[in-house]
C-alpha cells in the first residue's frame, strides 16, 4: 500500500463547476495534510495546508480532512481554465516533519 | 523575502558521468529538503537536513549519491556516477522550525541523463 494515494486523472471539469480531488494515507499518526499545486513544468507551489478534522477555506479552495477515515480532499469552487494542473497531495509521515507526497492529480477545467 | 535558489536549471550528462547540483534556502530557513521528482510521479525525499545534520536519508541511493550542507546554509548534492534511471527534477525546498508549515520549493534543475 503507498504512503499517498491519489487518482492519477485526468479529471476534466467545466469552467465554472466544483473540481473535487481525493487523498488518502496509510500512516495513521500523520498530523499535518498539506495540497501543492504544479503547473507543467515548474516546480509545486503550496496552496492550502489543514491539521484538524473538518474544513478549511481559502478563497475558492477548501481543504476536507477526516482523520478517521485517513482522508484529505480539496475543492476548487468556480473553477478556471487556469487552475488547469497537477495537484499534489502530501502528508507529514514518520512522525516528523517531512513530506510523502502523492502522485498527484491532473486537472484539466475546459471552456 | 528571496526565494529558494537552486543551479543549474538544466543539465545533461552521459551515464557514468558525475554531476552536482547546489541550493540555497530562505534565509533563516533551519530544514533543508532534497527531493527527486520523476516524470509522472510525485516527488520523493532523498534527505533532509536540519541546520548541518541529516535526519533522514533513508531514500538517498547511498552507493552514488551523496549531499552535504556545510555551515547550515547552502547545501550541494551529488550523483557520481550517474545512471540513465536518474534523469528526473532535483528539487530544493526548505522550512523554518519544527511545525511544518509547508516547504517552499526552488525551481529545480532537470537532469537529462542519456
Amino acid at each position: 500500500q503507498k504512503e499517498v494515494e491519489q487518482n492519477s486523472g485526468p479529471l476534466s471539469v467545466p469552467e465554472g463547476a466544483i473540481a473535487s480531488l481525493n487523498c488518502t494515507y496509510s500512516d495513521r499518526g500523520s498530523q499535518s495534510f498539506f495540497w501543492y499545486r504544479q503547473y507543467s513544468g515548474k516546480s509545486p507551489e503550496l496552496i492550502m495546508f489543514i491539521y484538524s478534522n473538518g474544513d478549511k477555506e481559502d478563497g475558492r479552495f477548501t481543504a476536507q480532512l477526516n482523520k478517521a477515515s485517513q482522508y484529505v480532499s480539496l475543492l476548487i469552487r468556480d473553477s478556471q481554465p487556469s487552475d488547469s494542473a497537477t495537484y499534489l497531495c502530501a502528508v507529514t509521515t514518520g512522525g516528523g516533519n517531512k513530506l510523502t507526497f502523492g502522485t498527484g492529480t491532473q486537472l484539466k477545467v475546459e471552456l | 523575502e528571496a526565494g529558494v535558489a537552486q543551479s543549474p536549471r538544466y543539465k545533461i550528462i552521459e551515464k557514468r558521468q558525475s554531476v552536482a547540483f547546489w541550493c540555497n534556502p530562505i534565509s533563516g530557513h533551519a530544514t533543508l529538503y532534497w527531493y527527486q521528482q520523476i516524470l509522472g510521479q510525485g516527488p520523493k525525499l532523498l534527505i533532509q537536513f536540519q541546520n548541518n545534520g541529516v535526519v533522514d536519508d533513508s531514500q538517498l541511493p547511498k552507493d552514488r549519491f551523496s549531499a552535504e550542507r556545510l555551515k547550515g546554509v547552502d547545501s550541494t548534492l551529488k550523483i557520481q556516477p550517474a545512471k540513465l534511471e536518474d534523469s528526473a527534477v532535483y528539487l530544493c525546498a526548505s522550512s523554518f522550525g519544527d511545525r511544518n508549515y509547508g516547504y517552499t520549493f526552488g525551481s529545480g534543475t532537470r537532469l537529462t541523463v542519456v
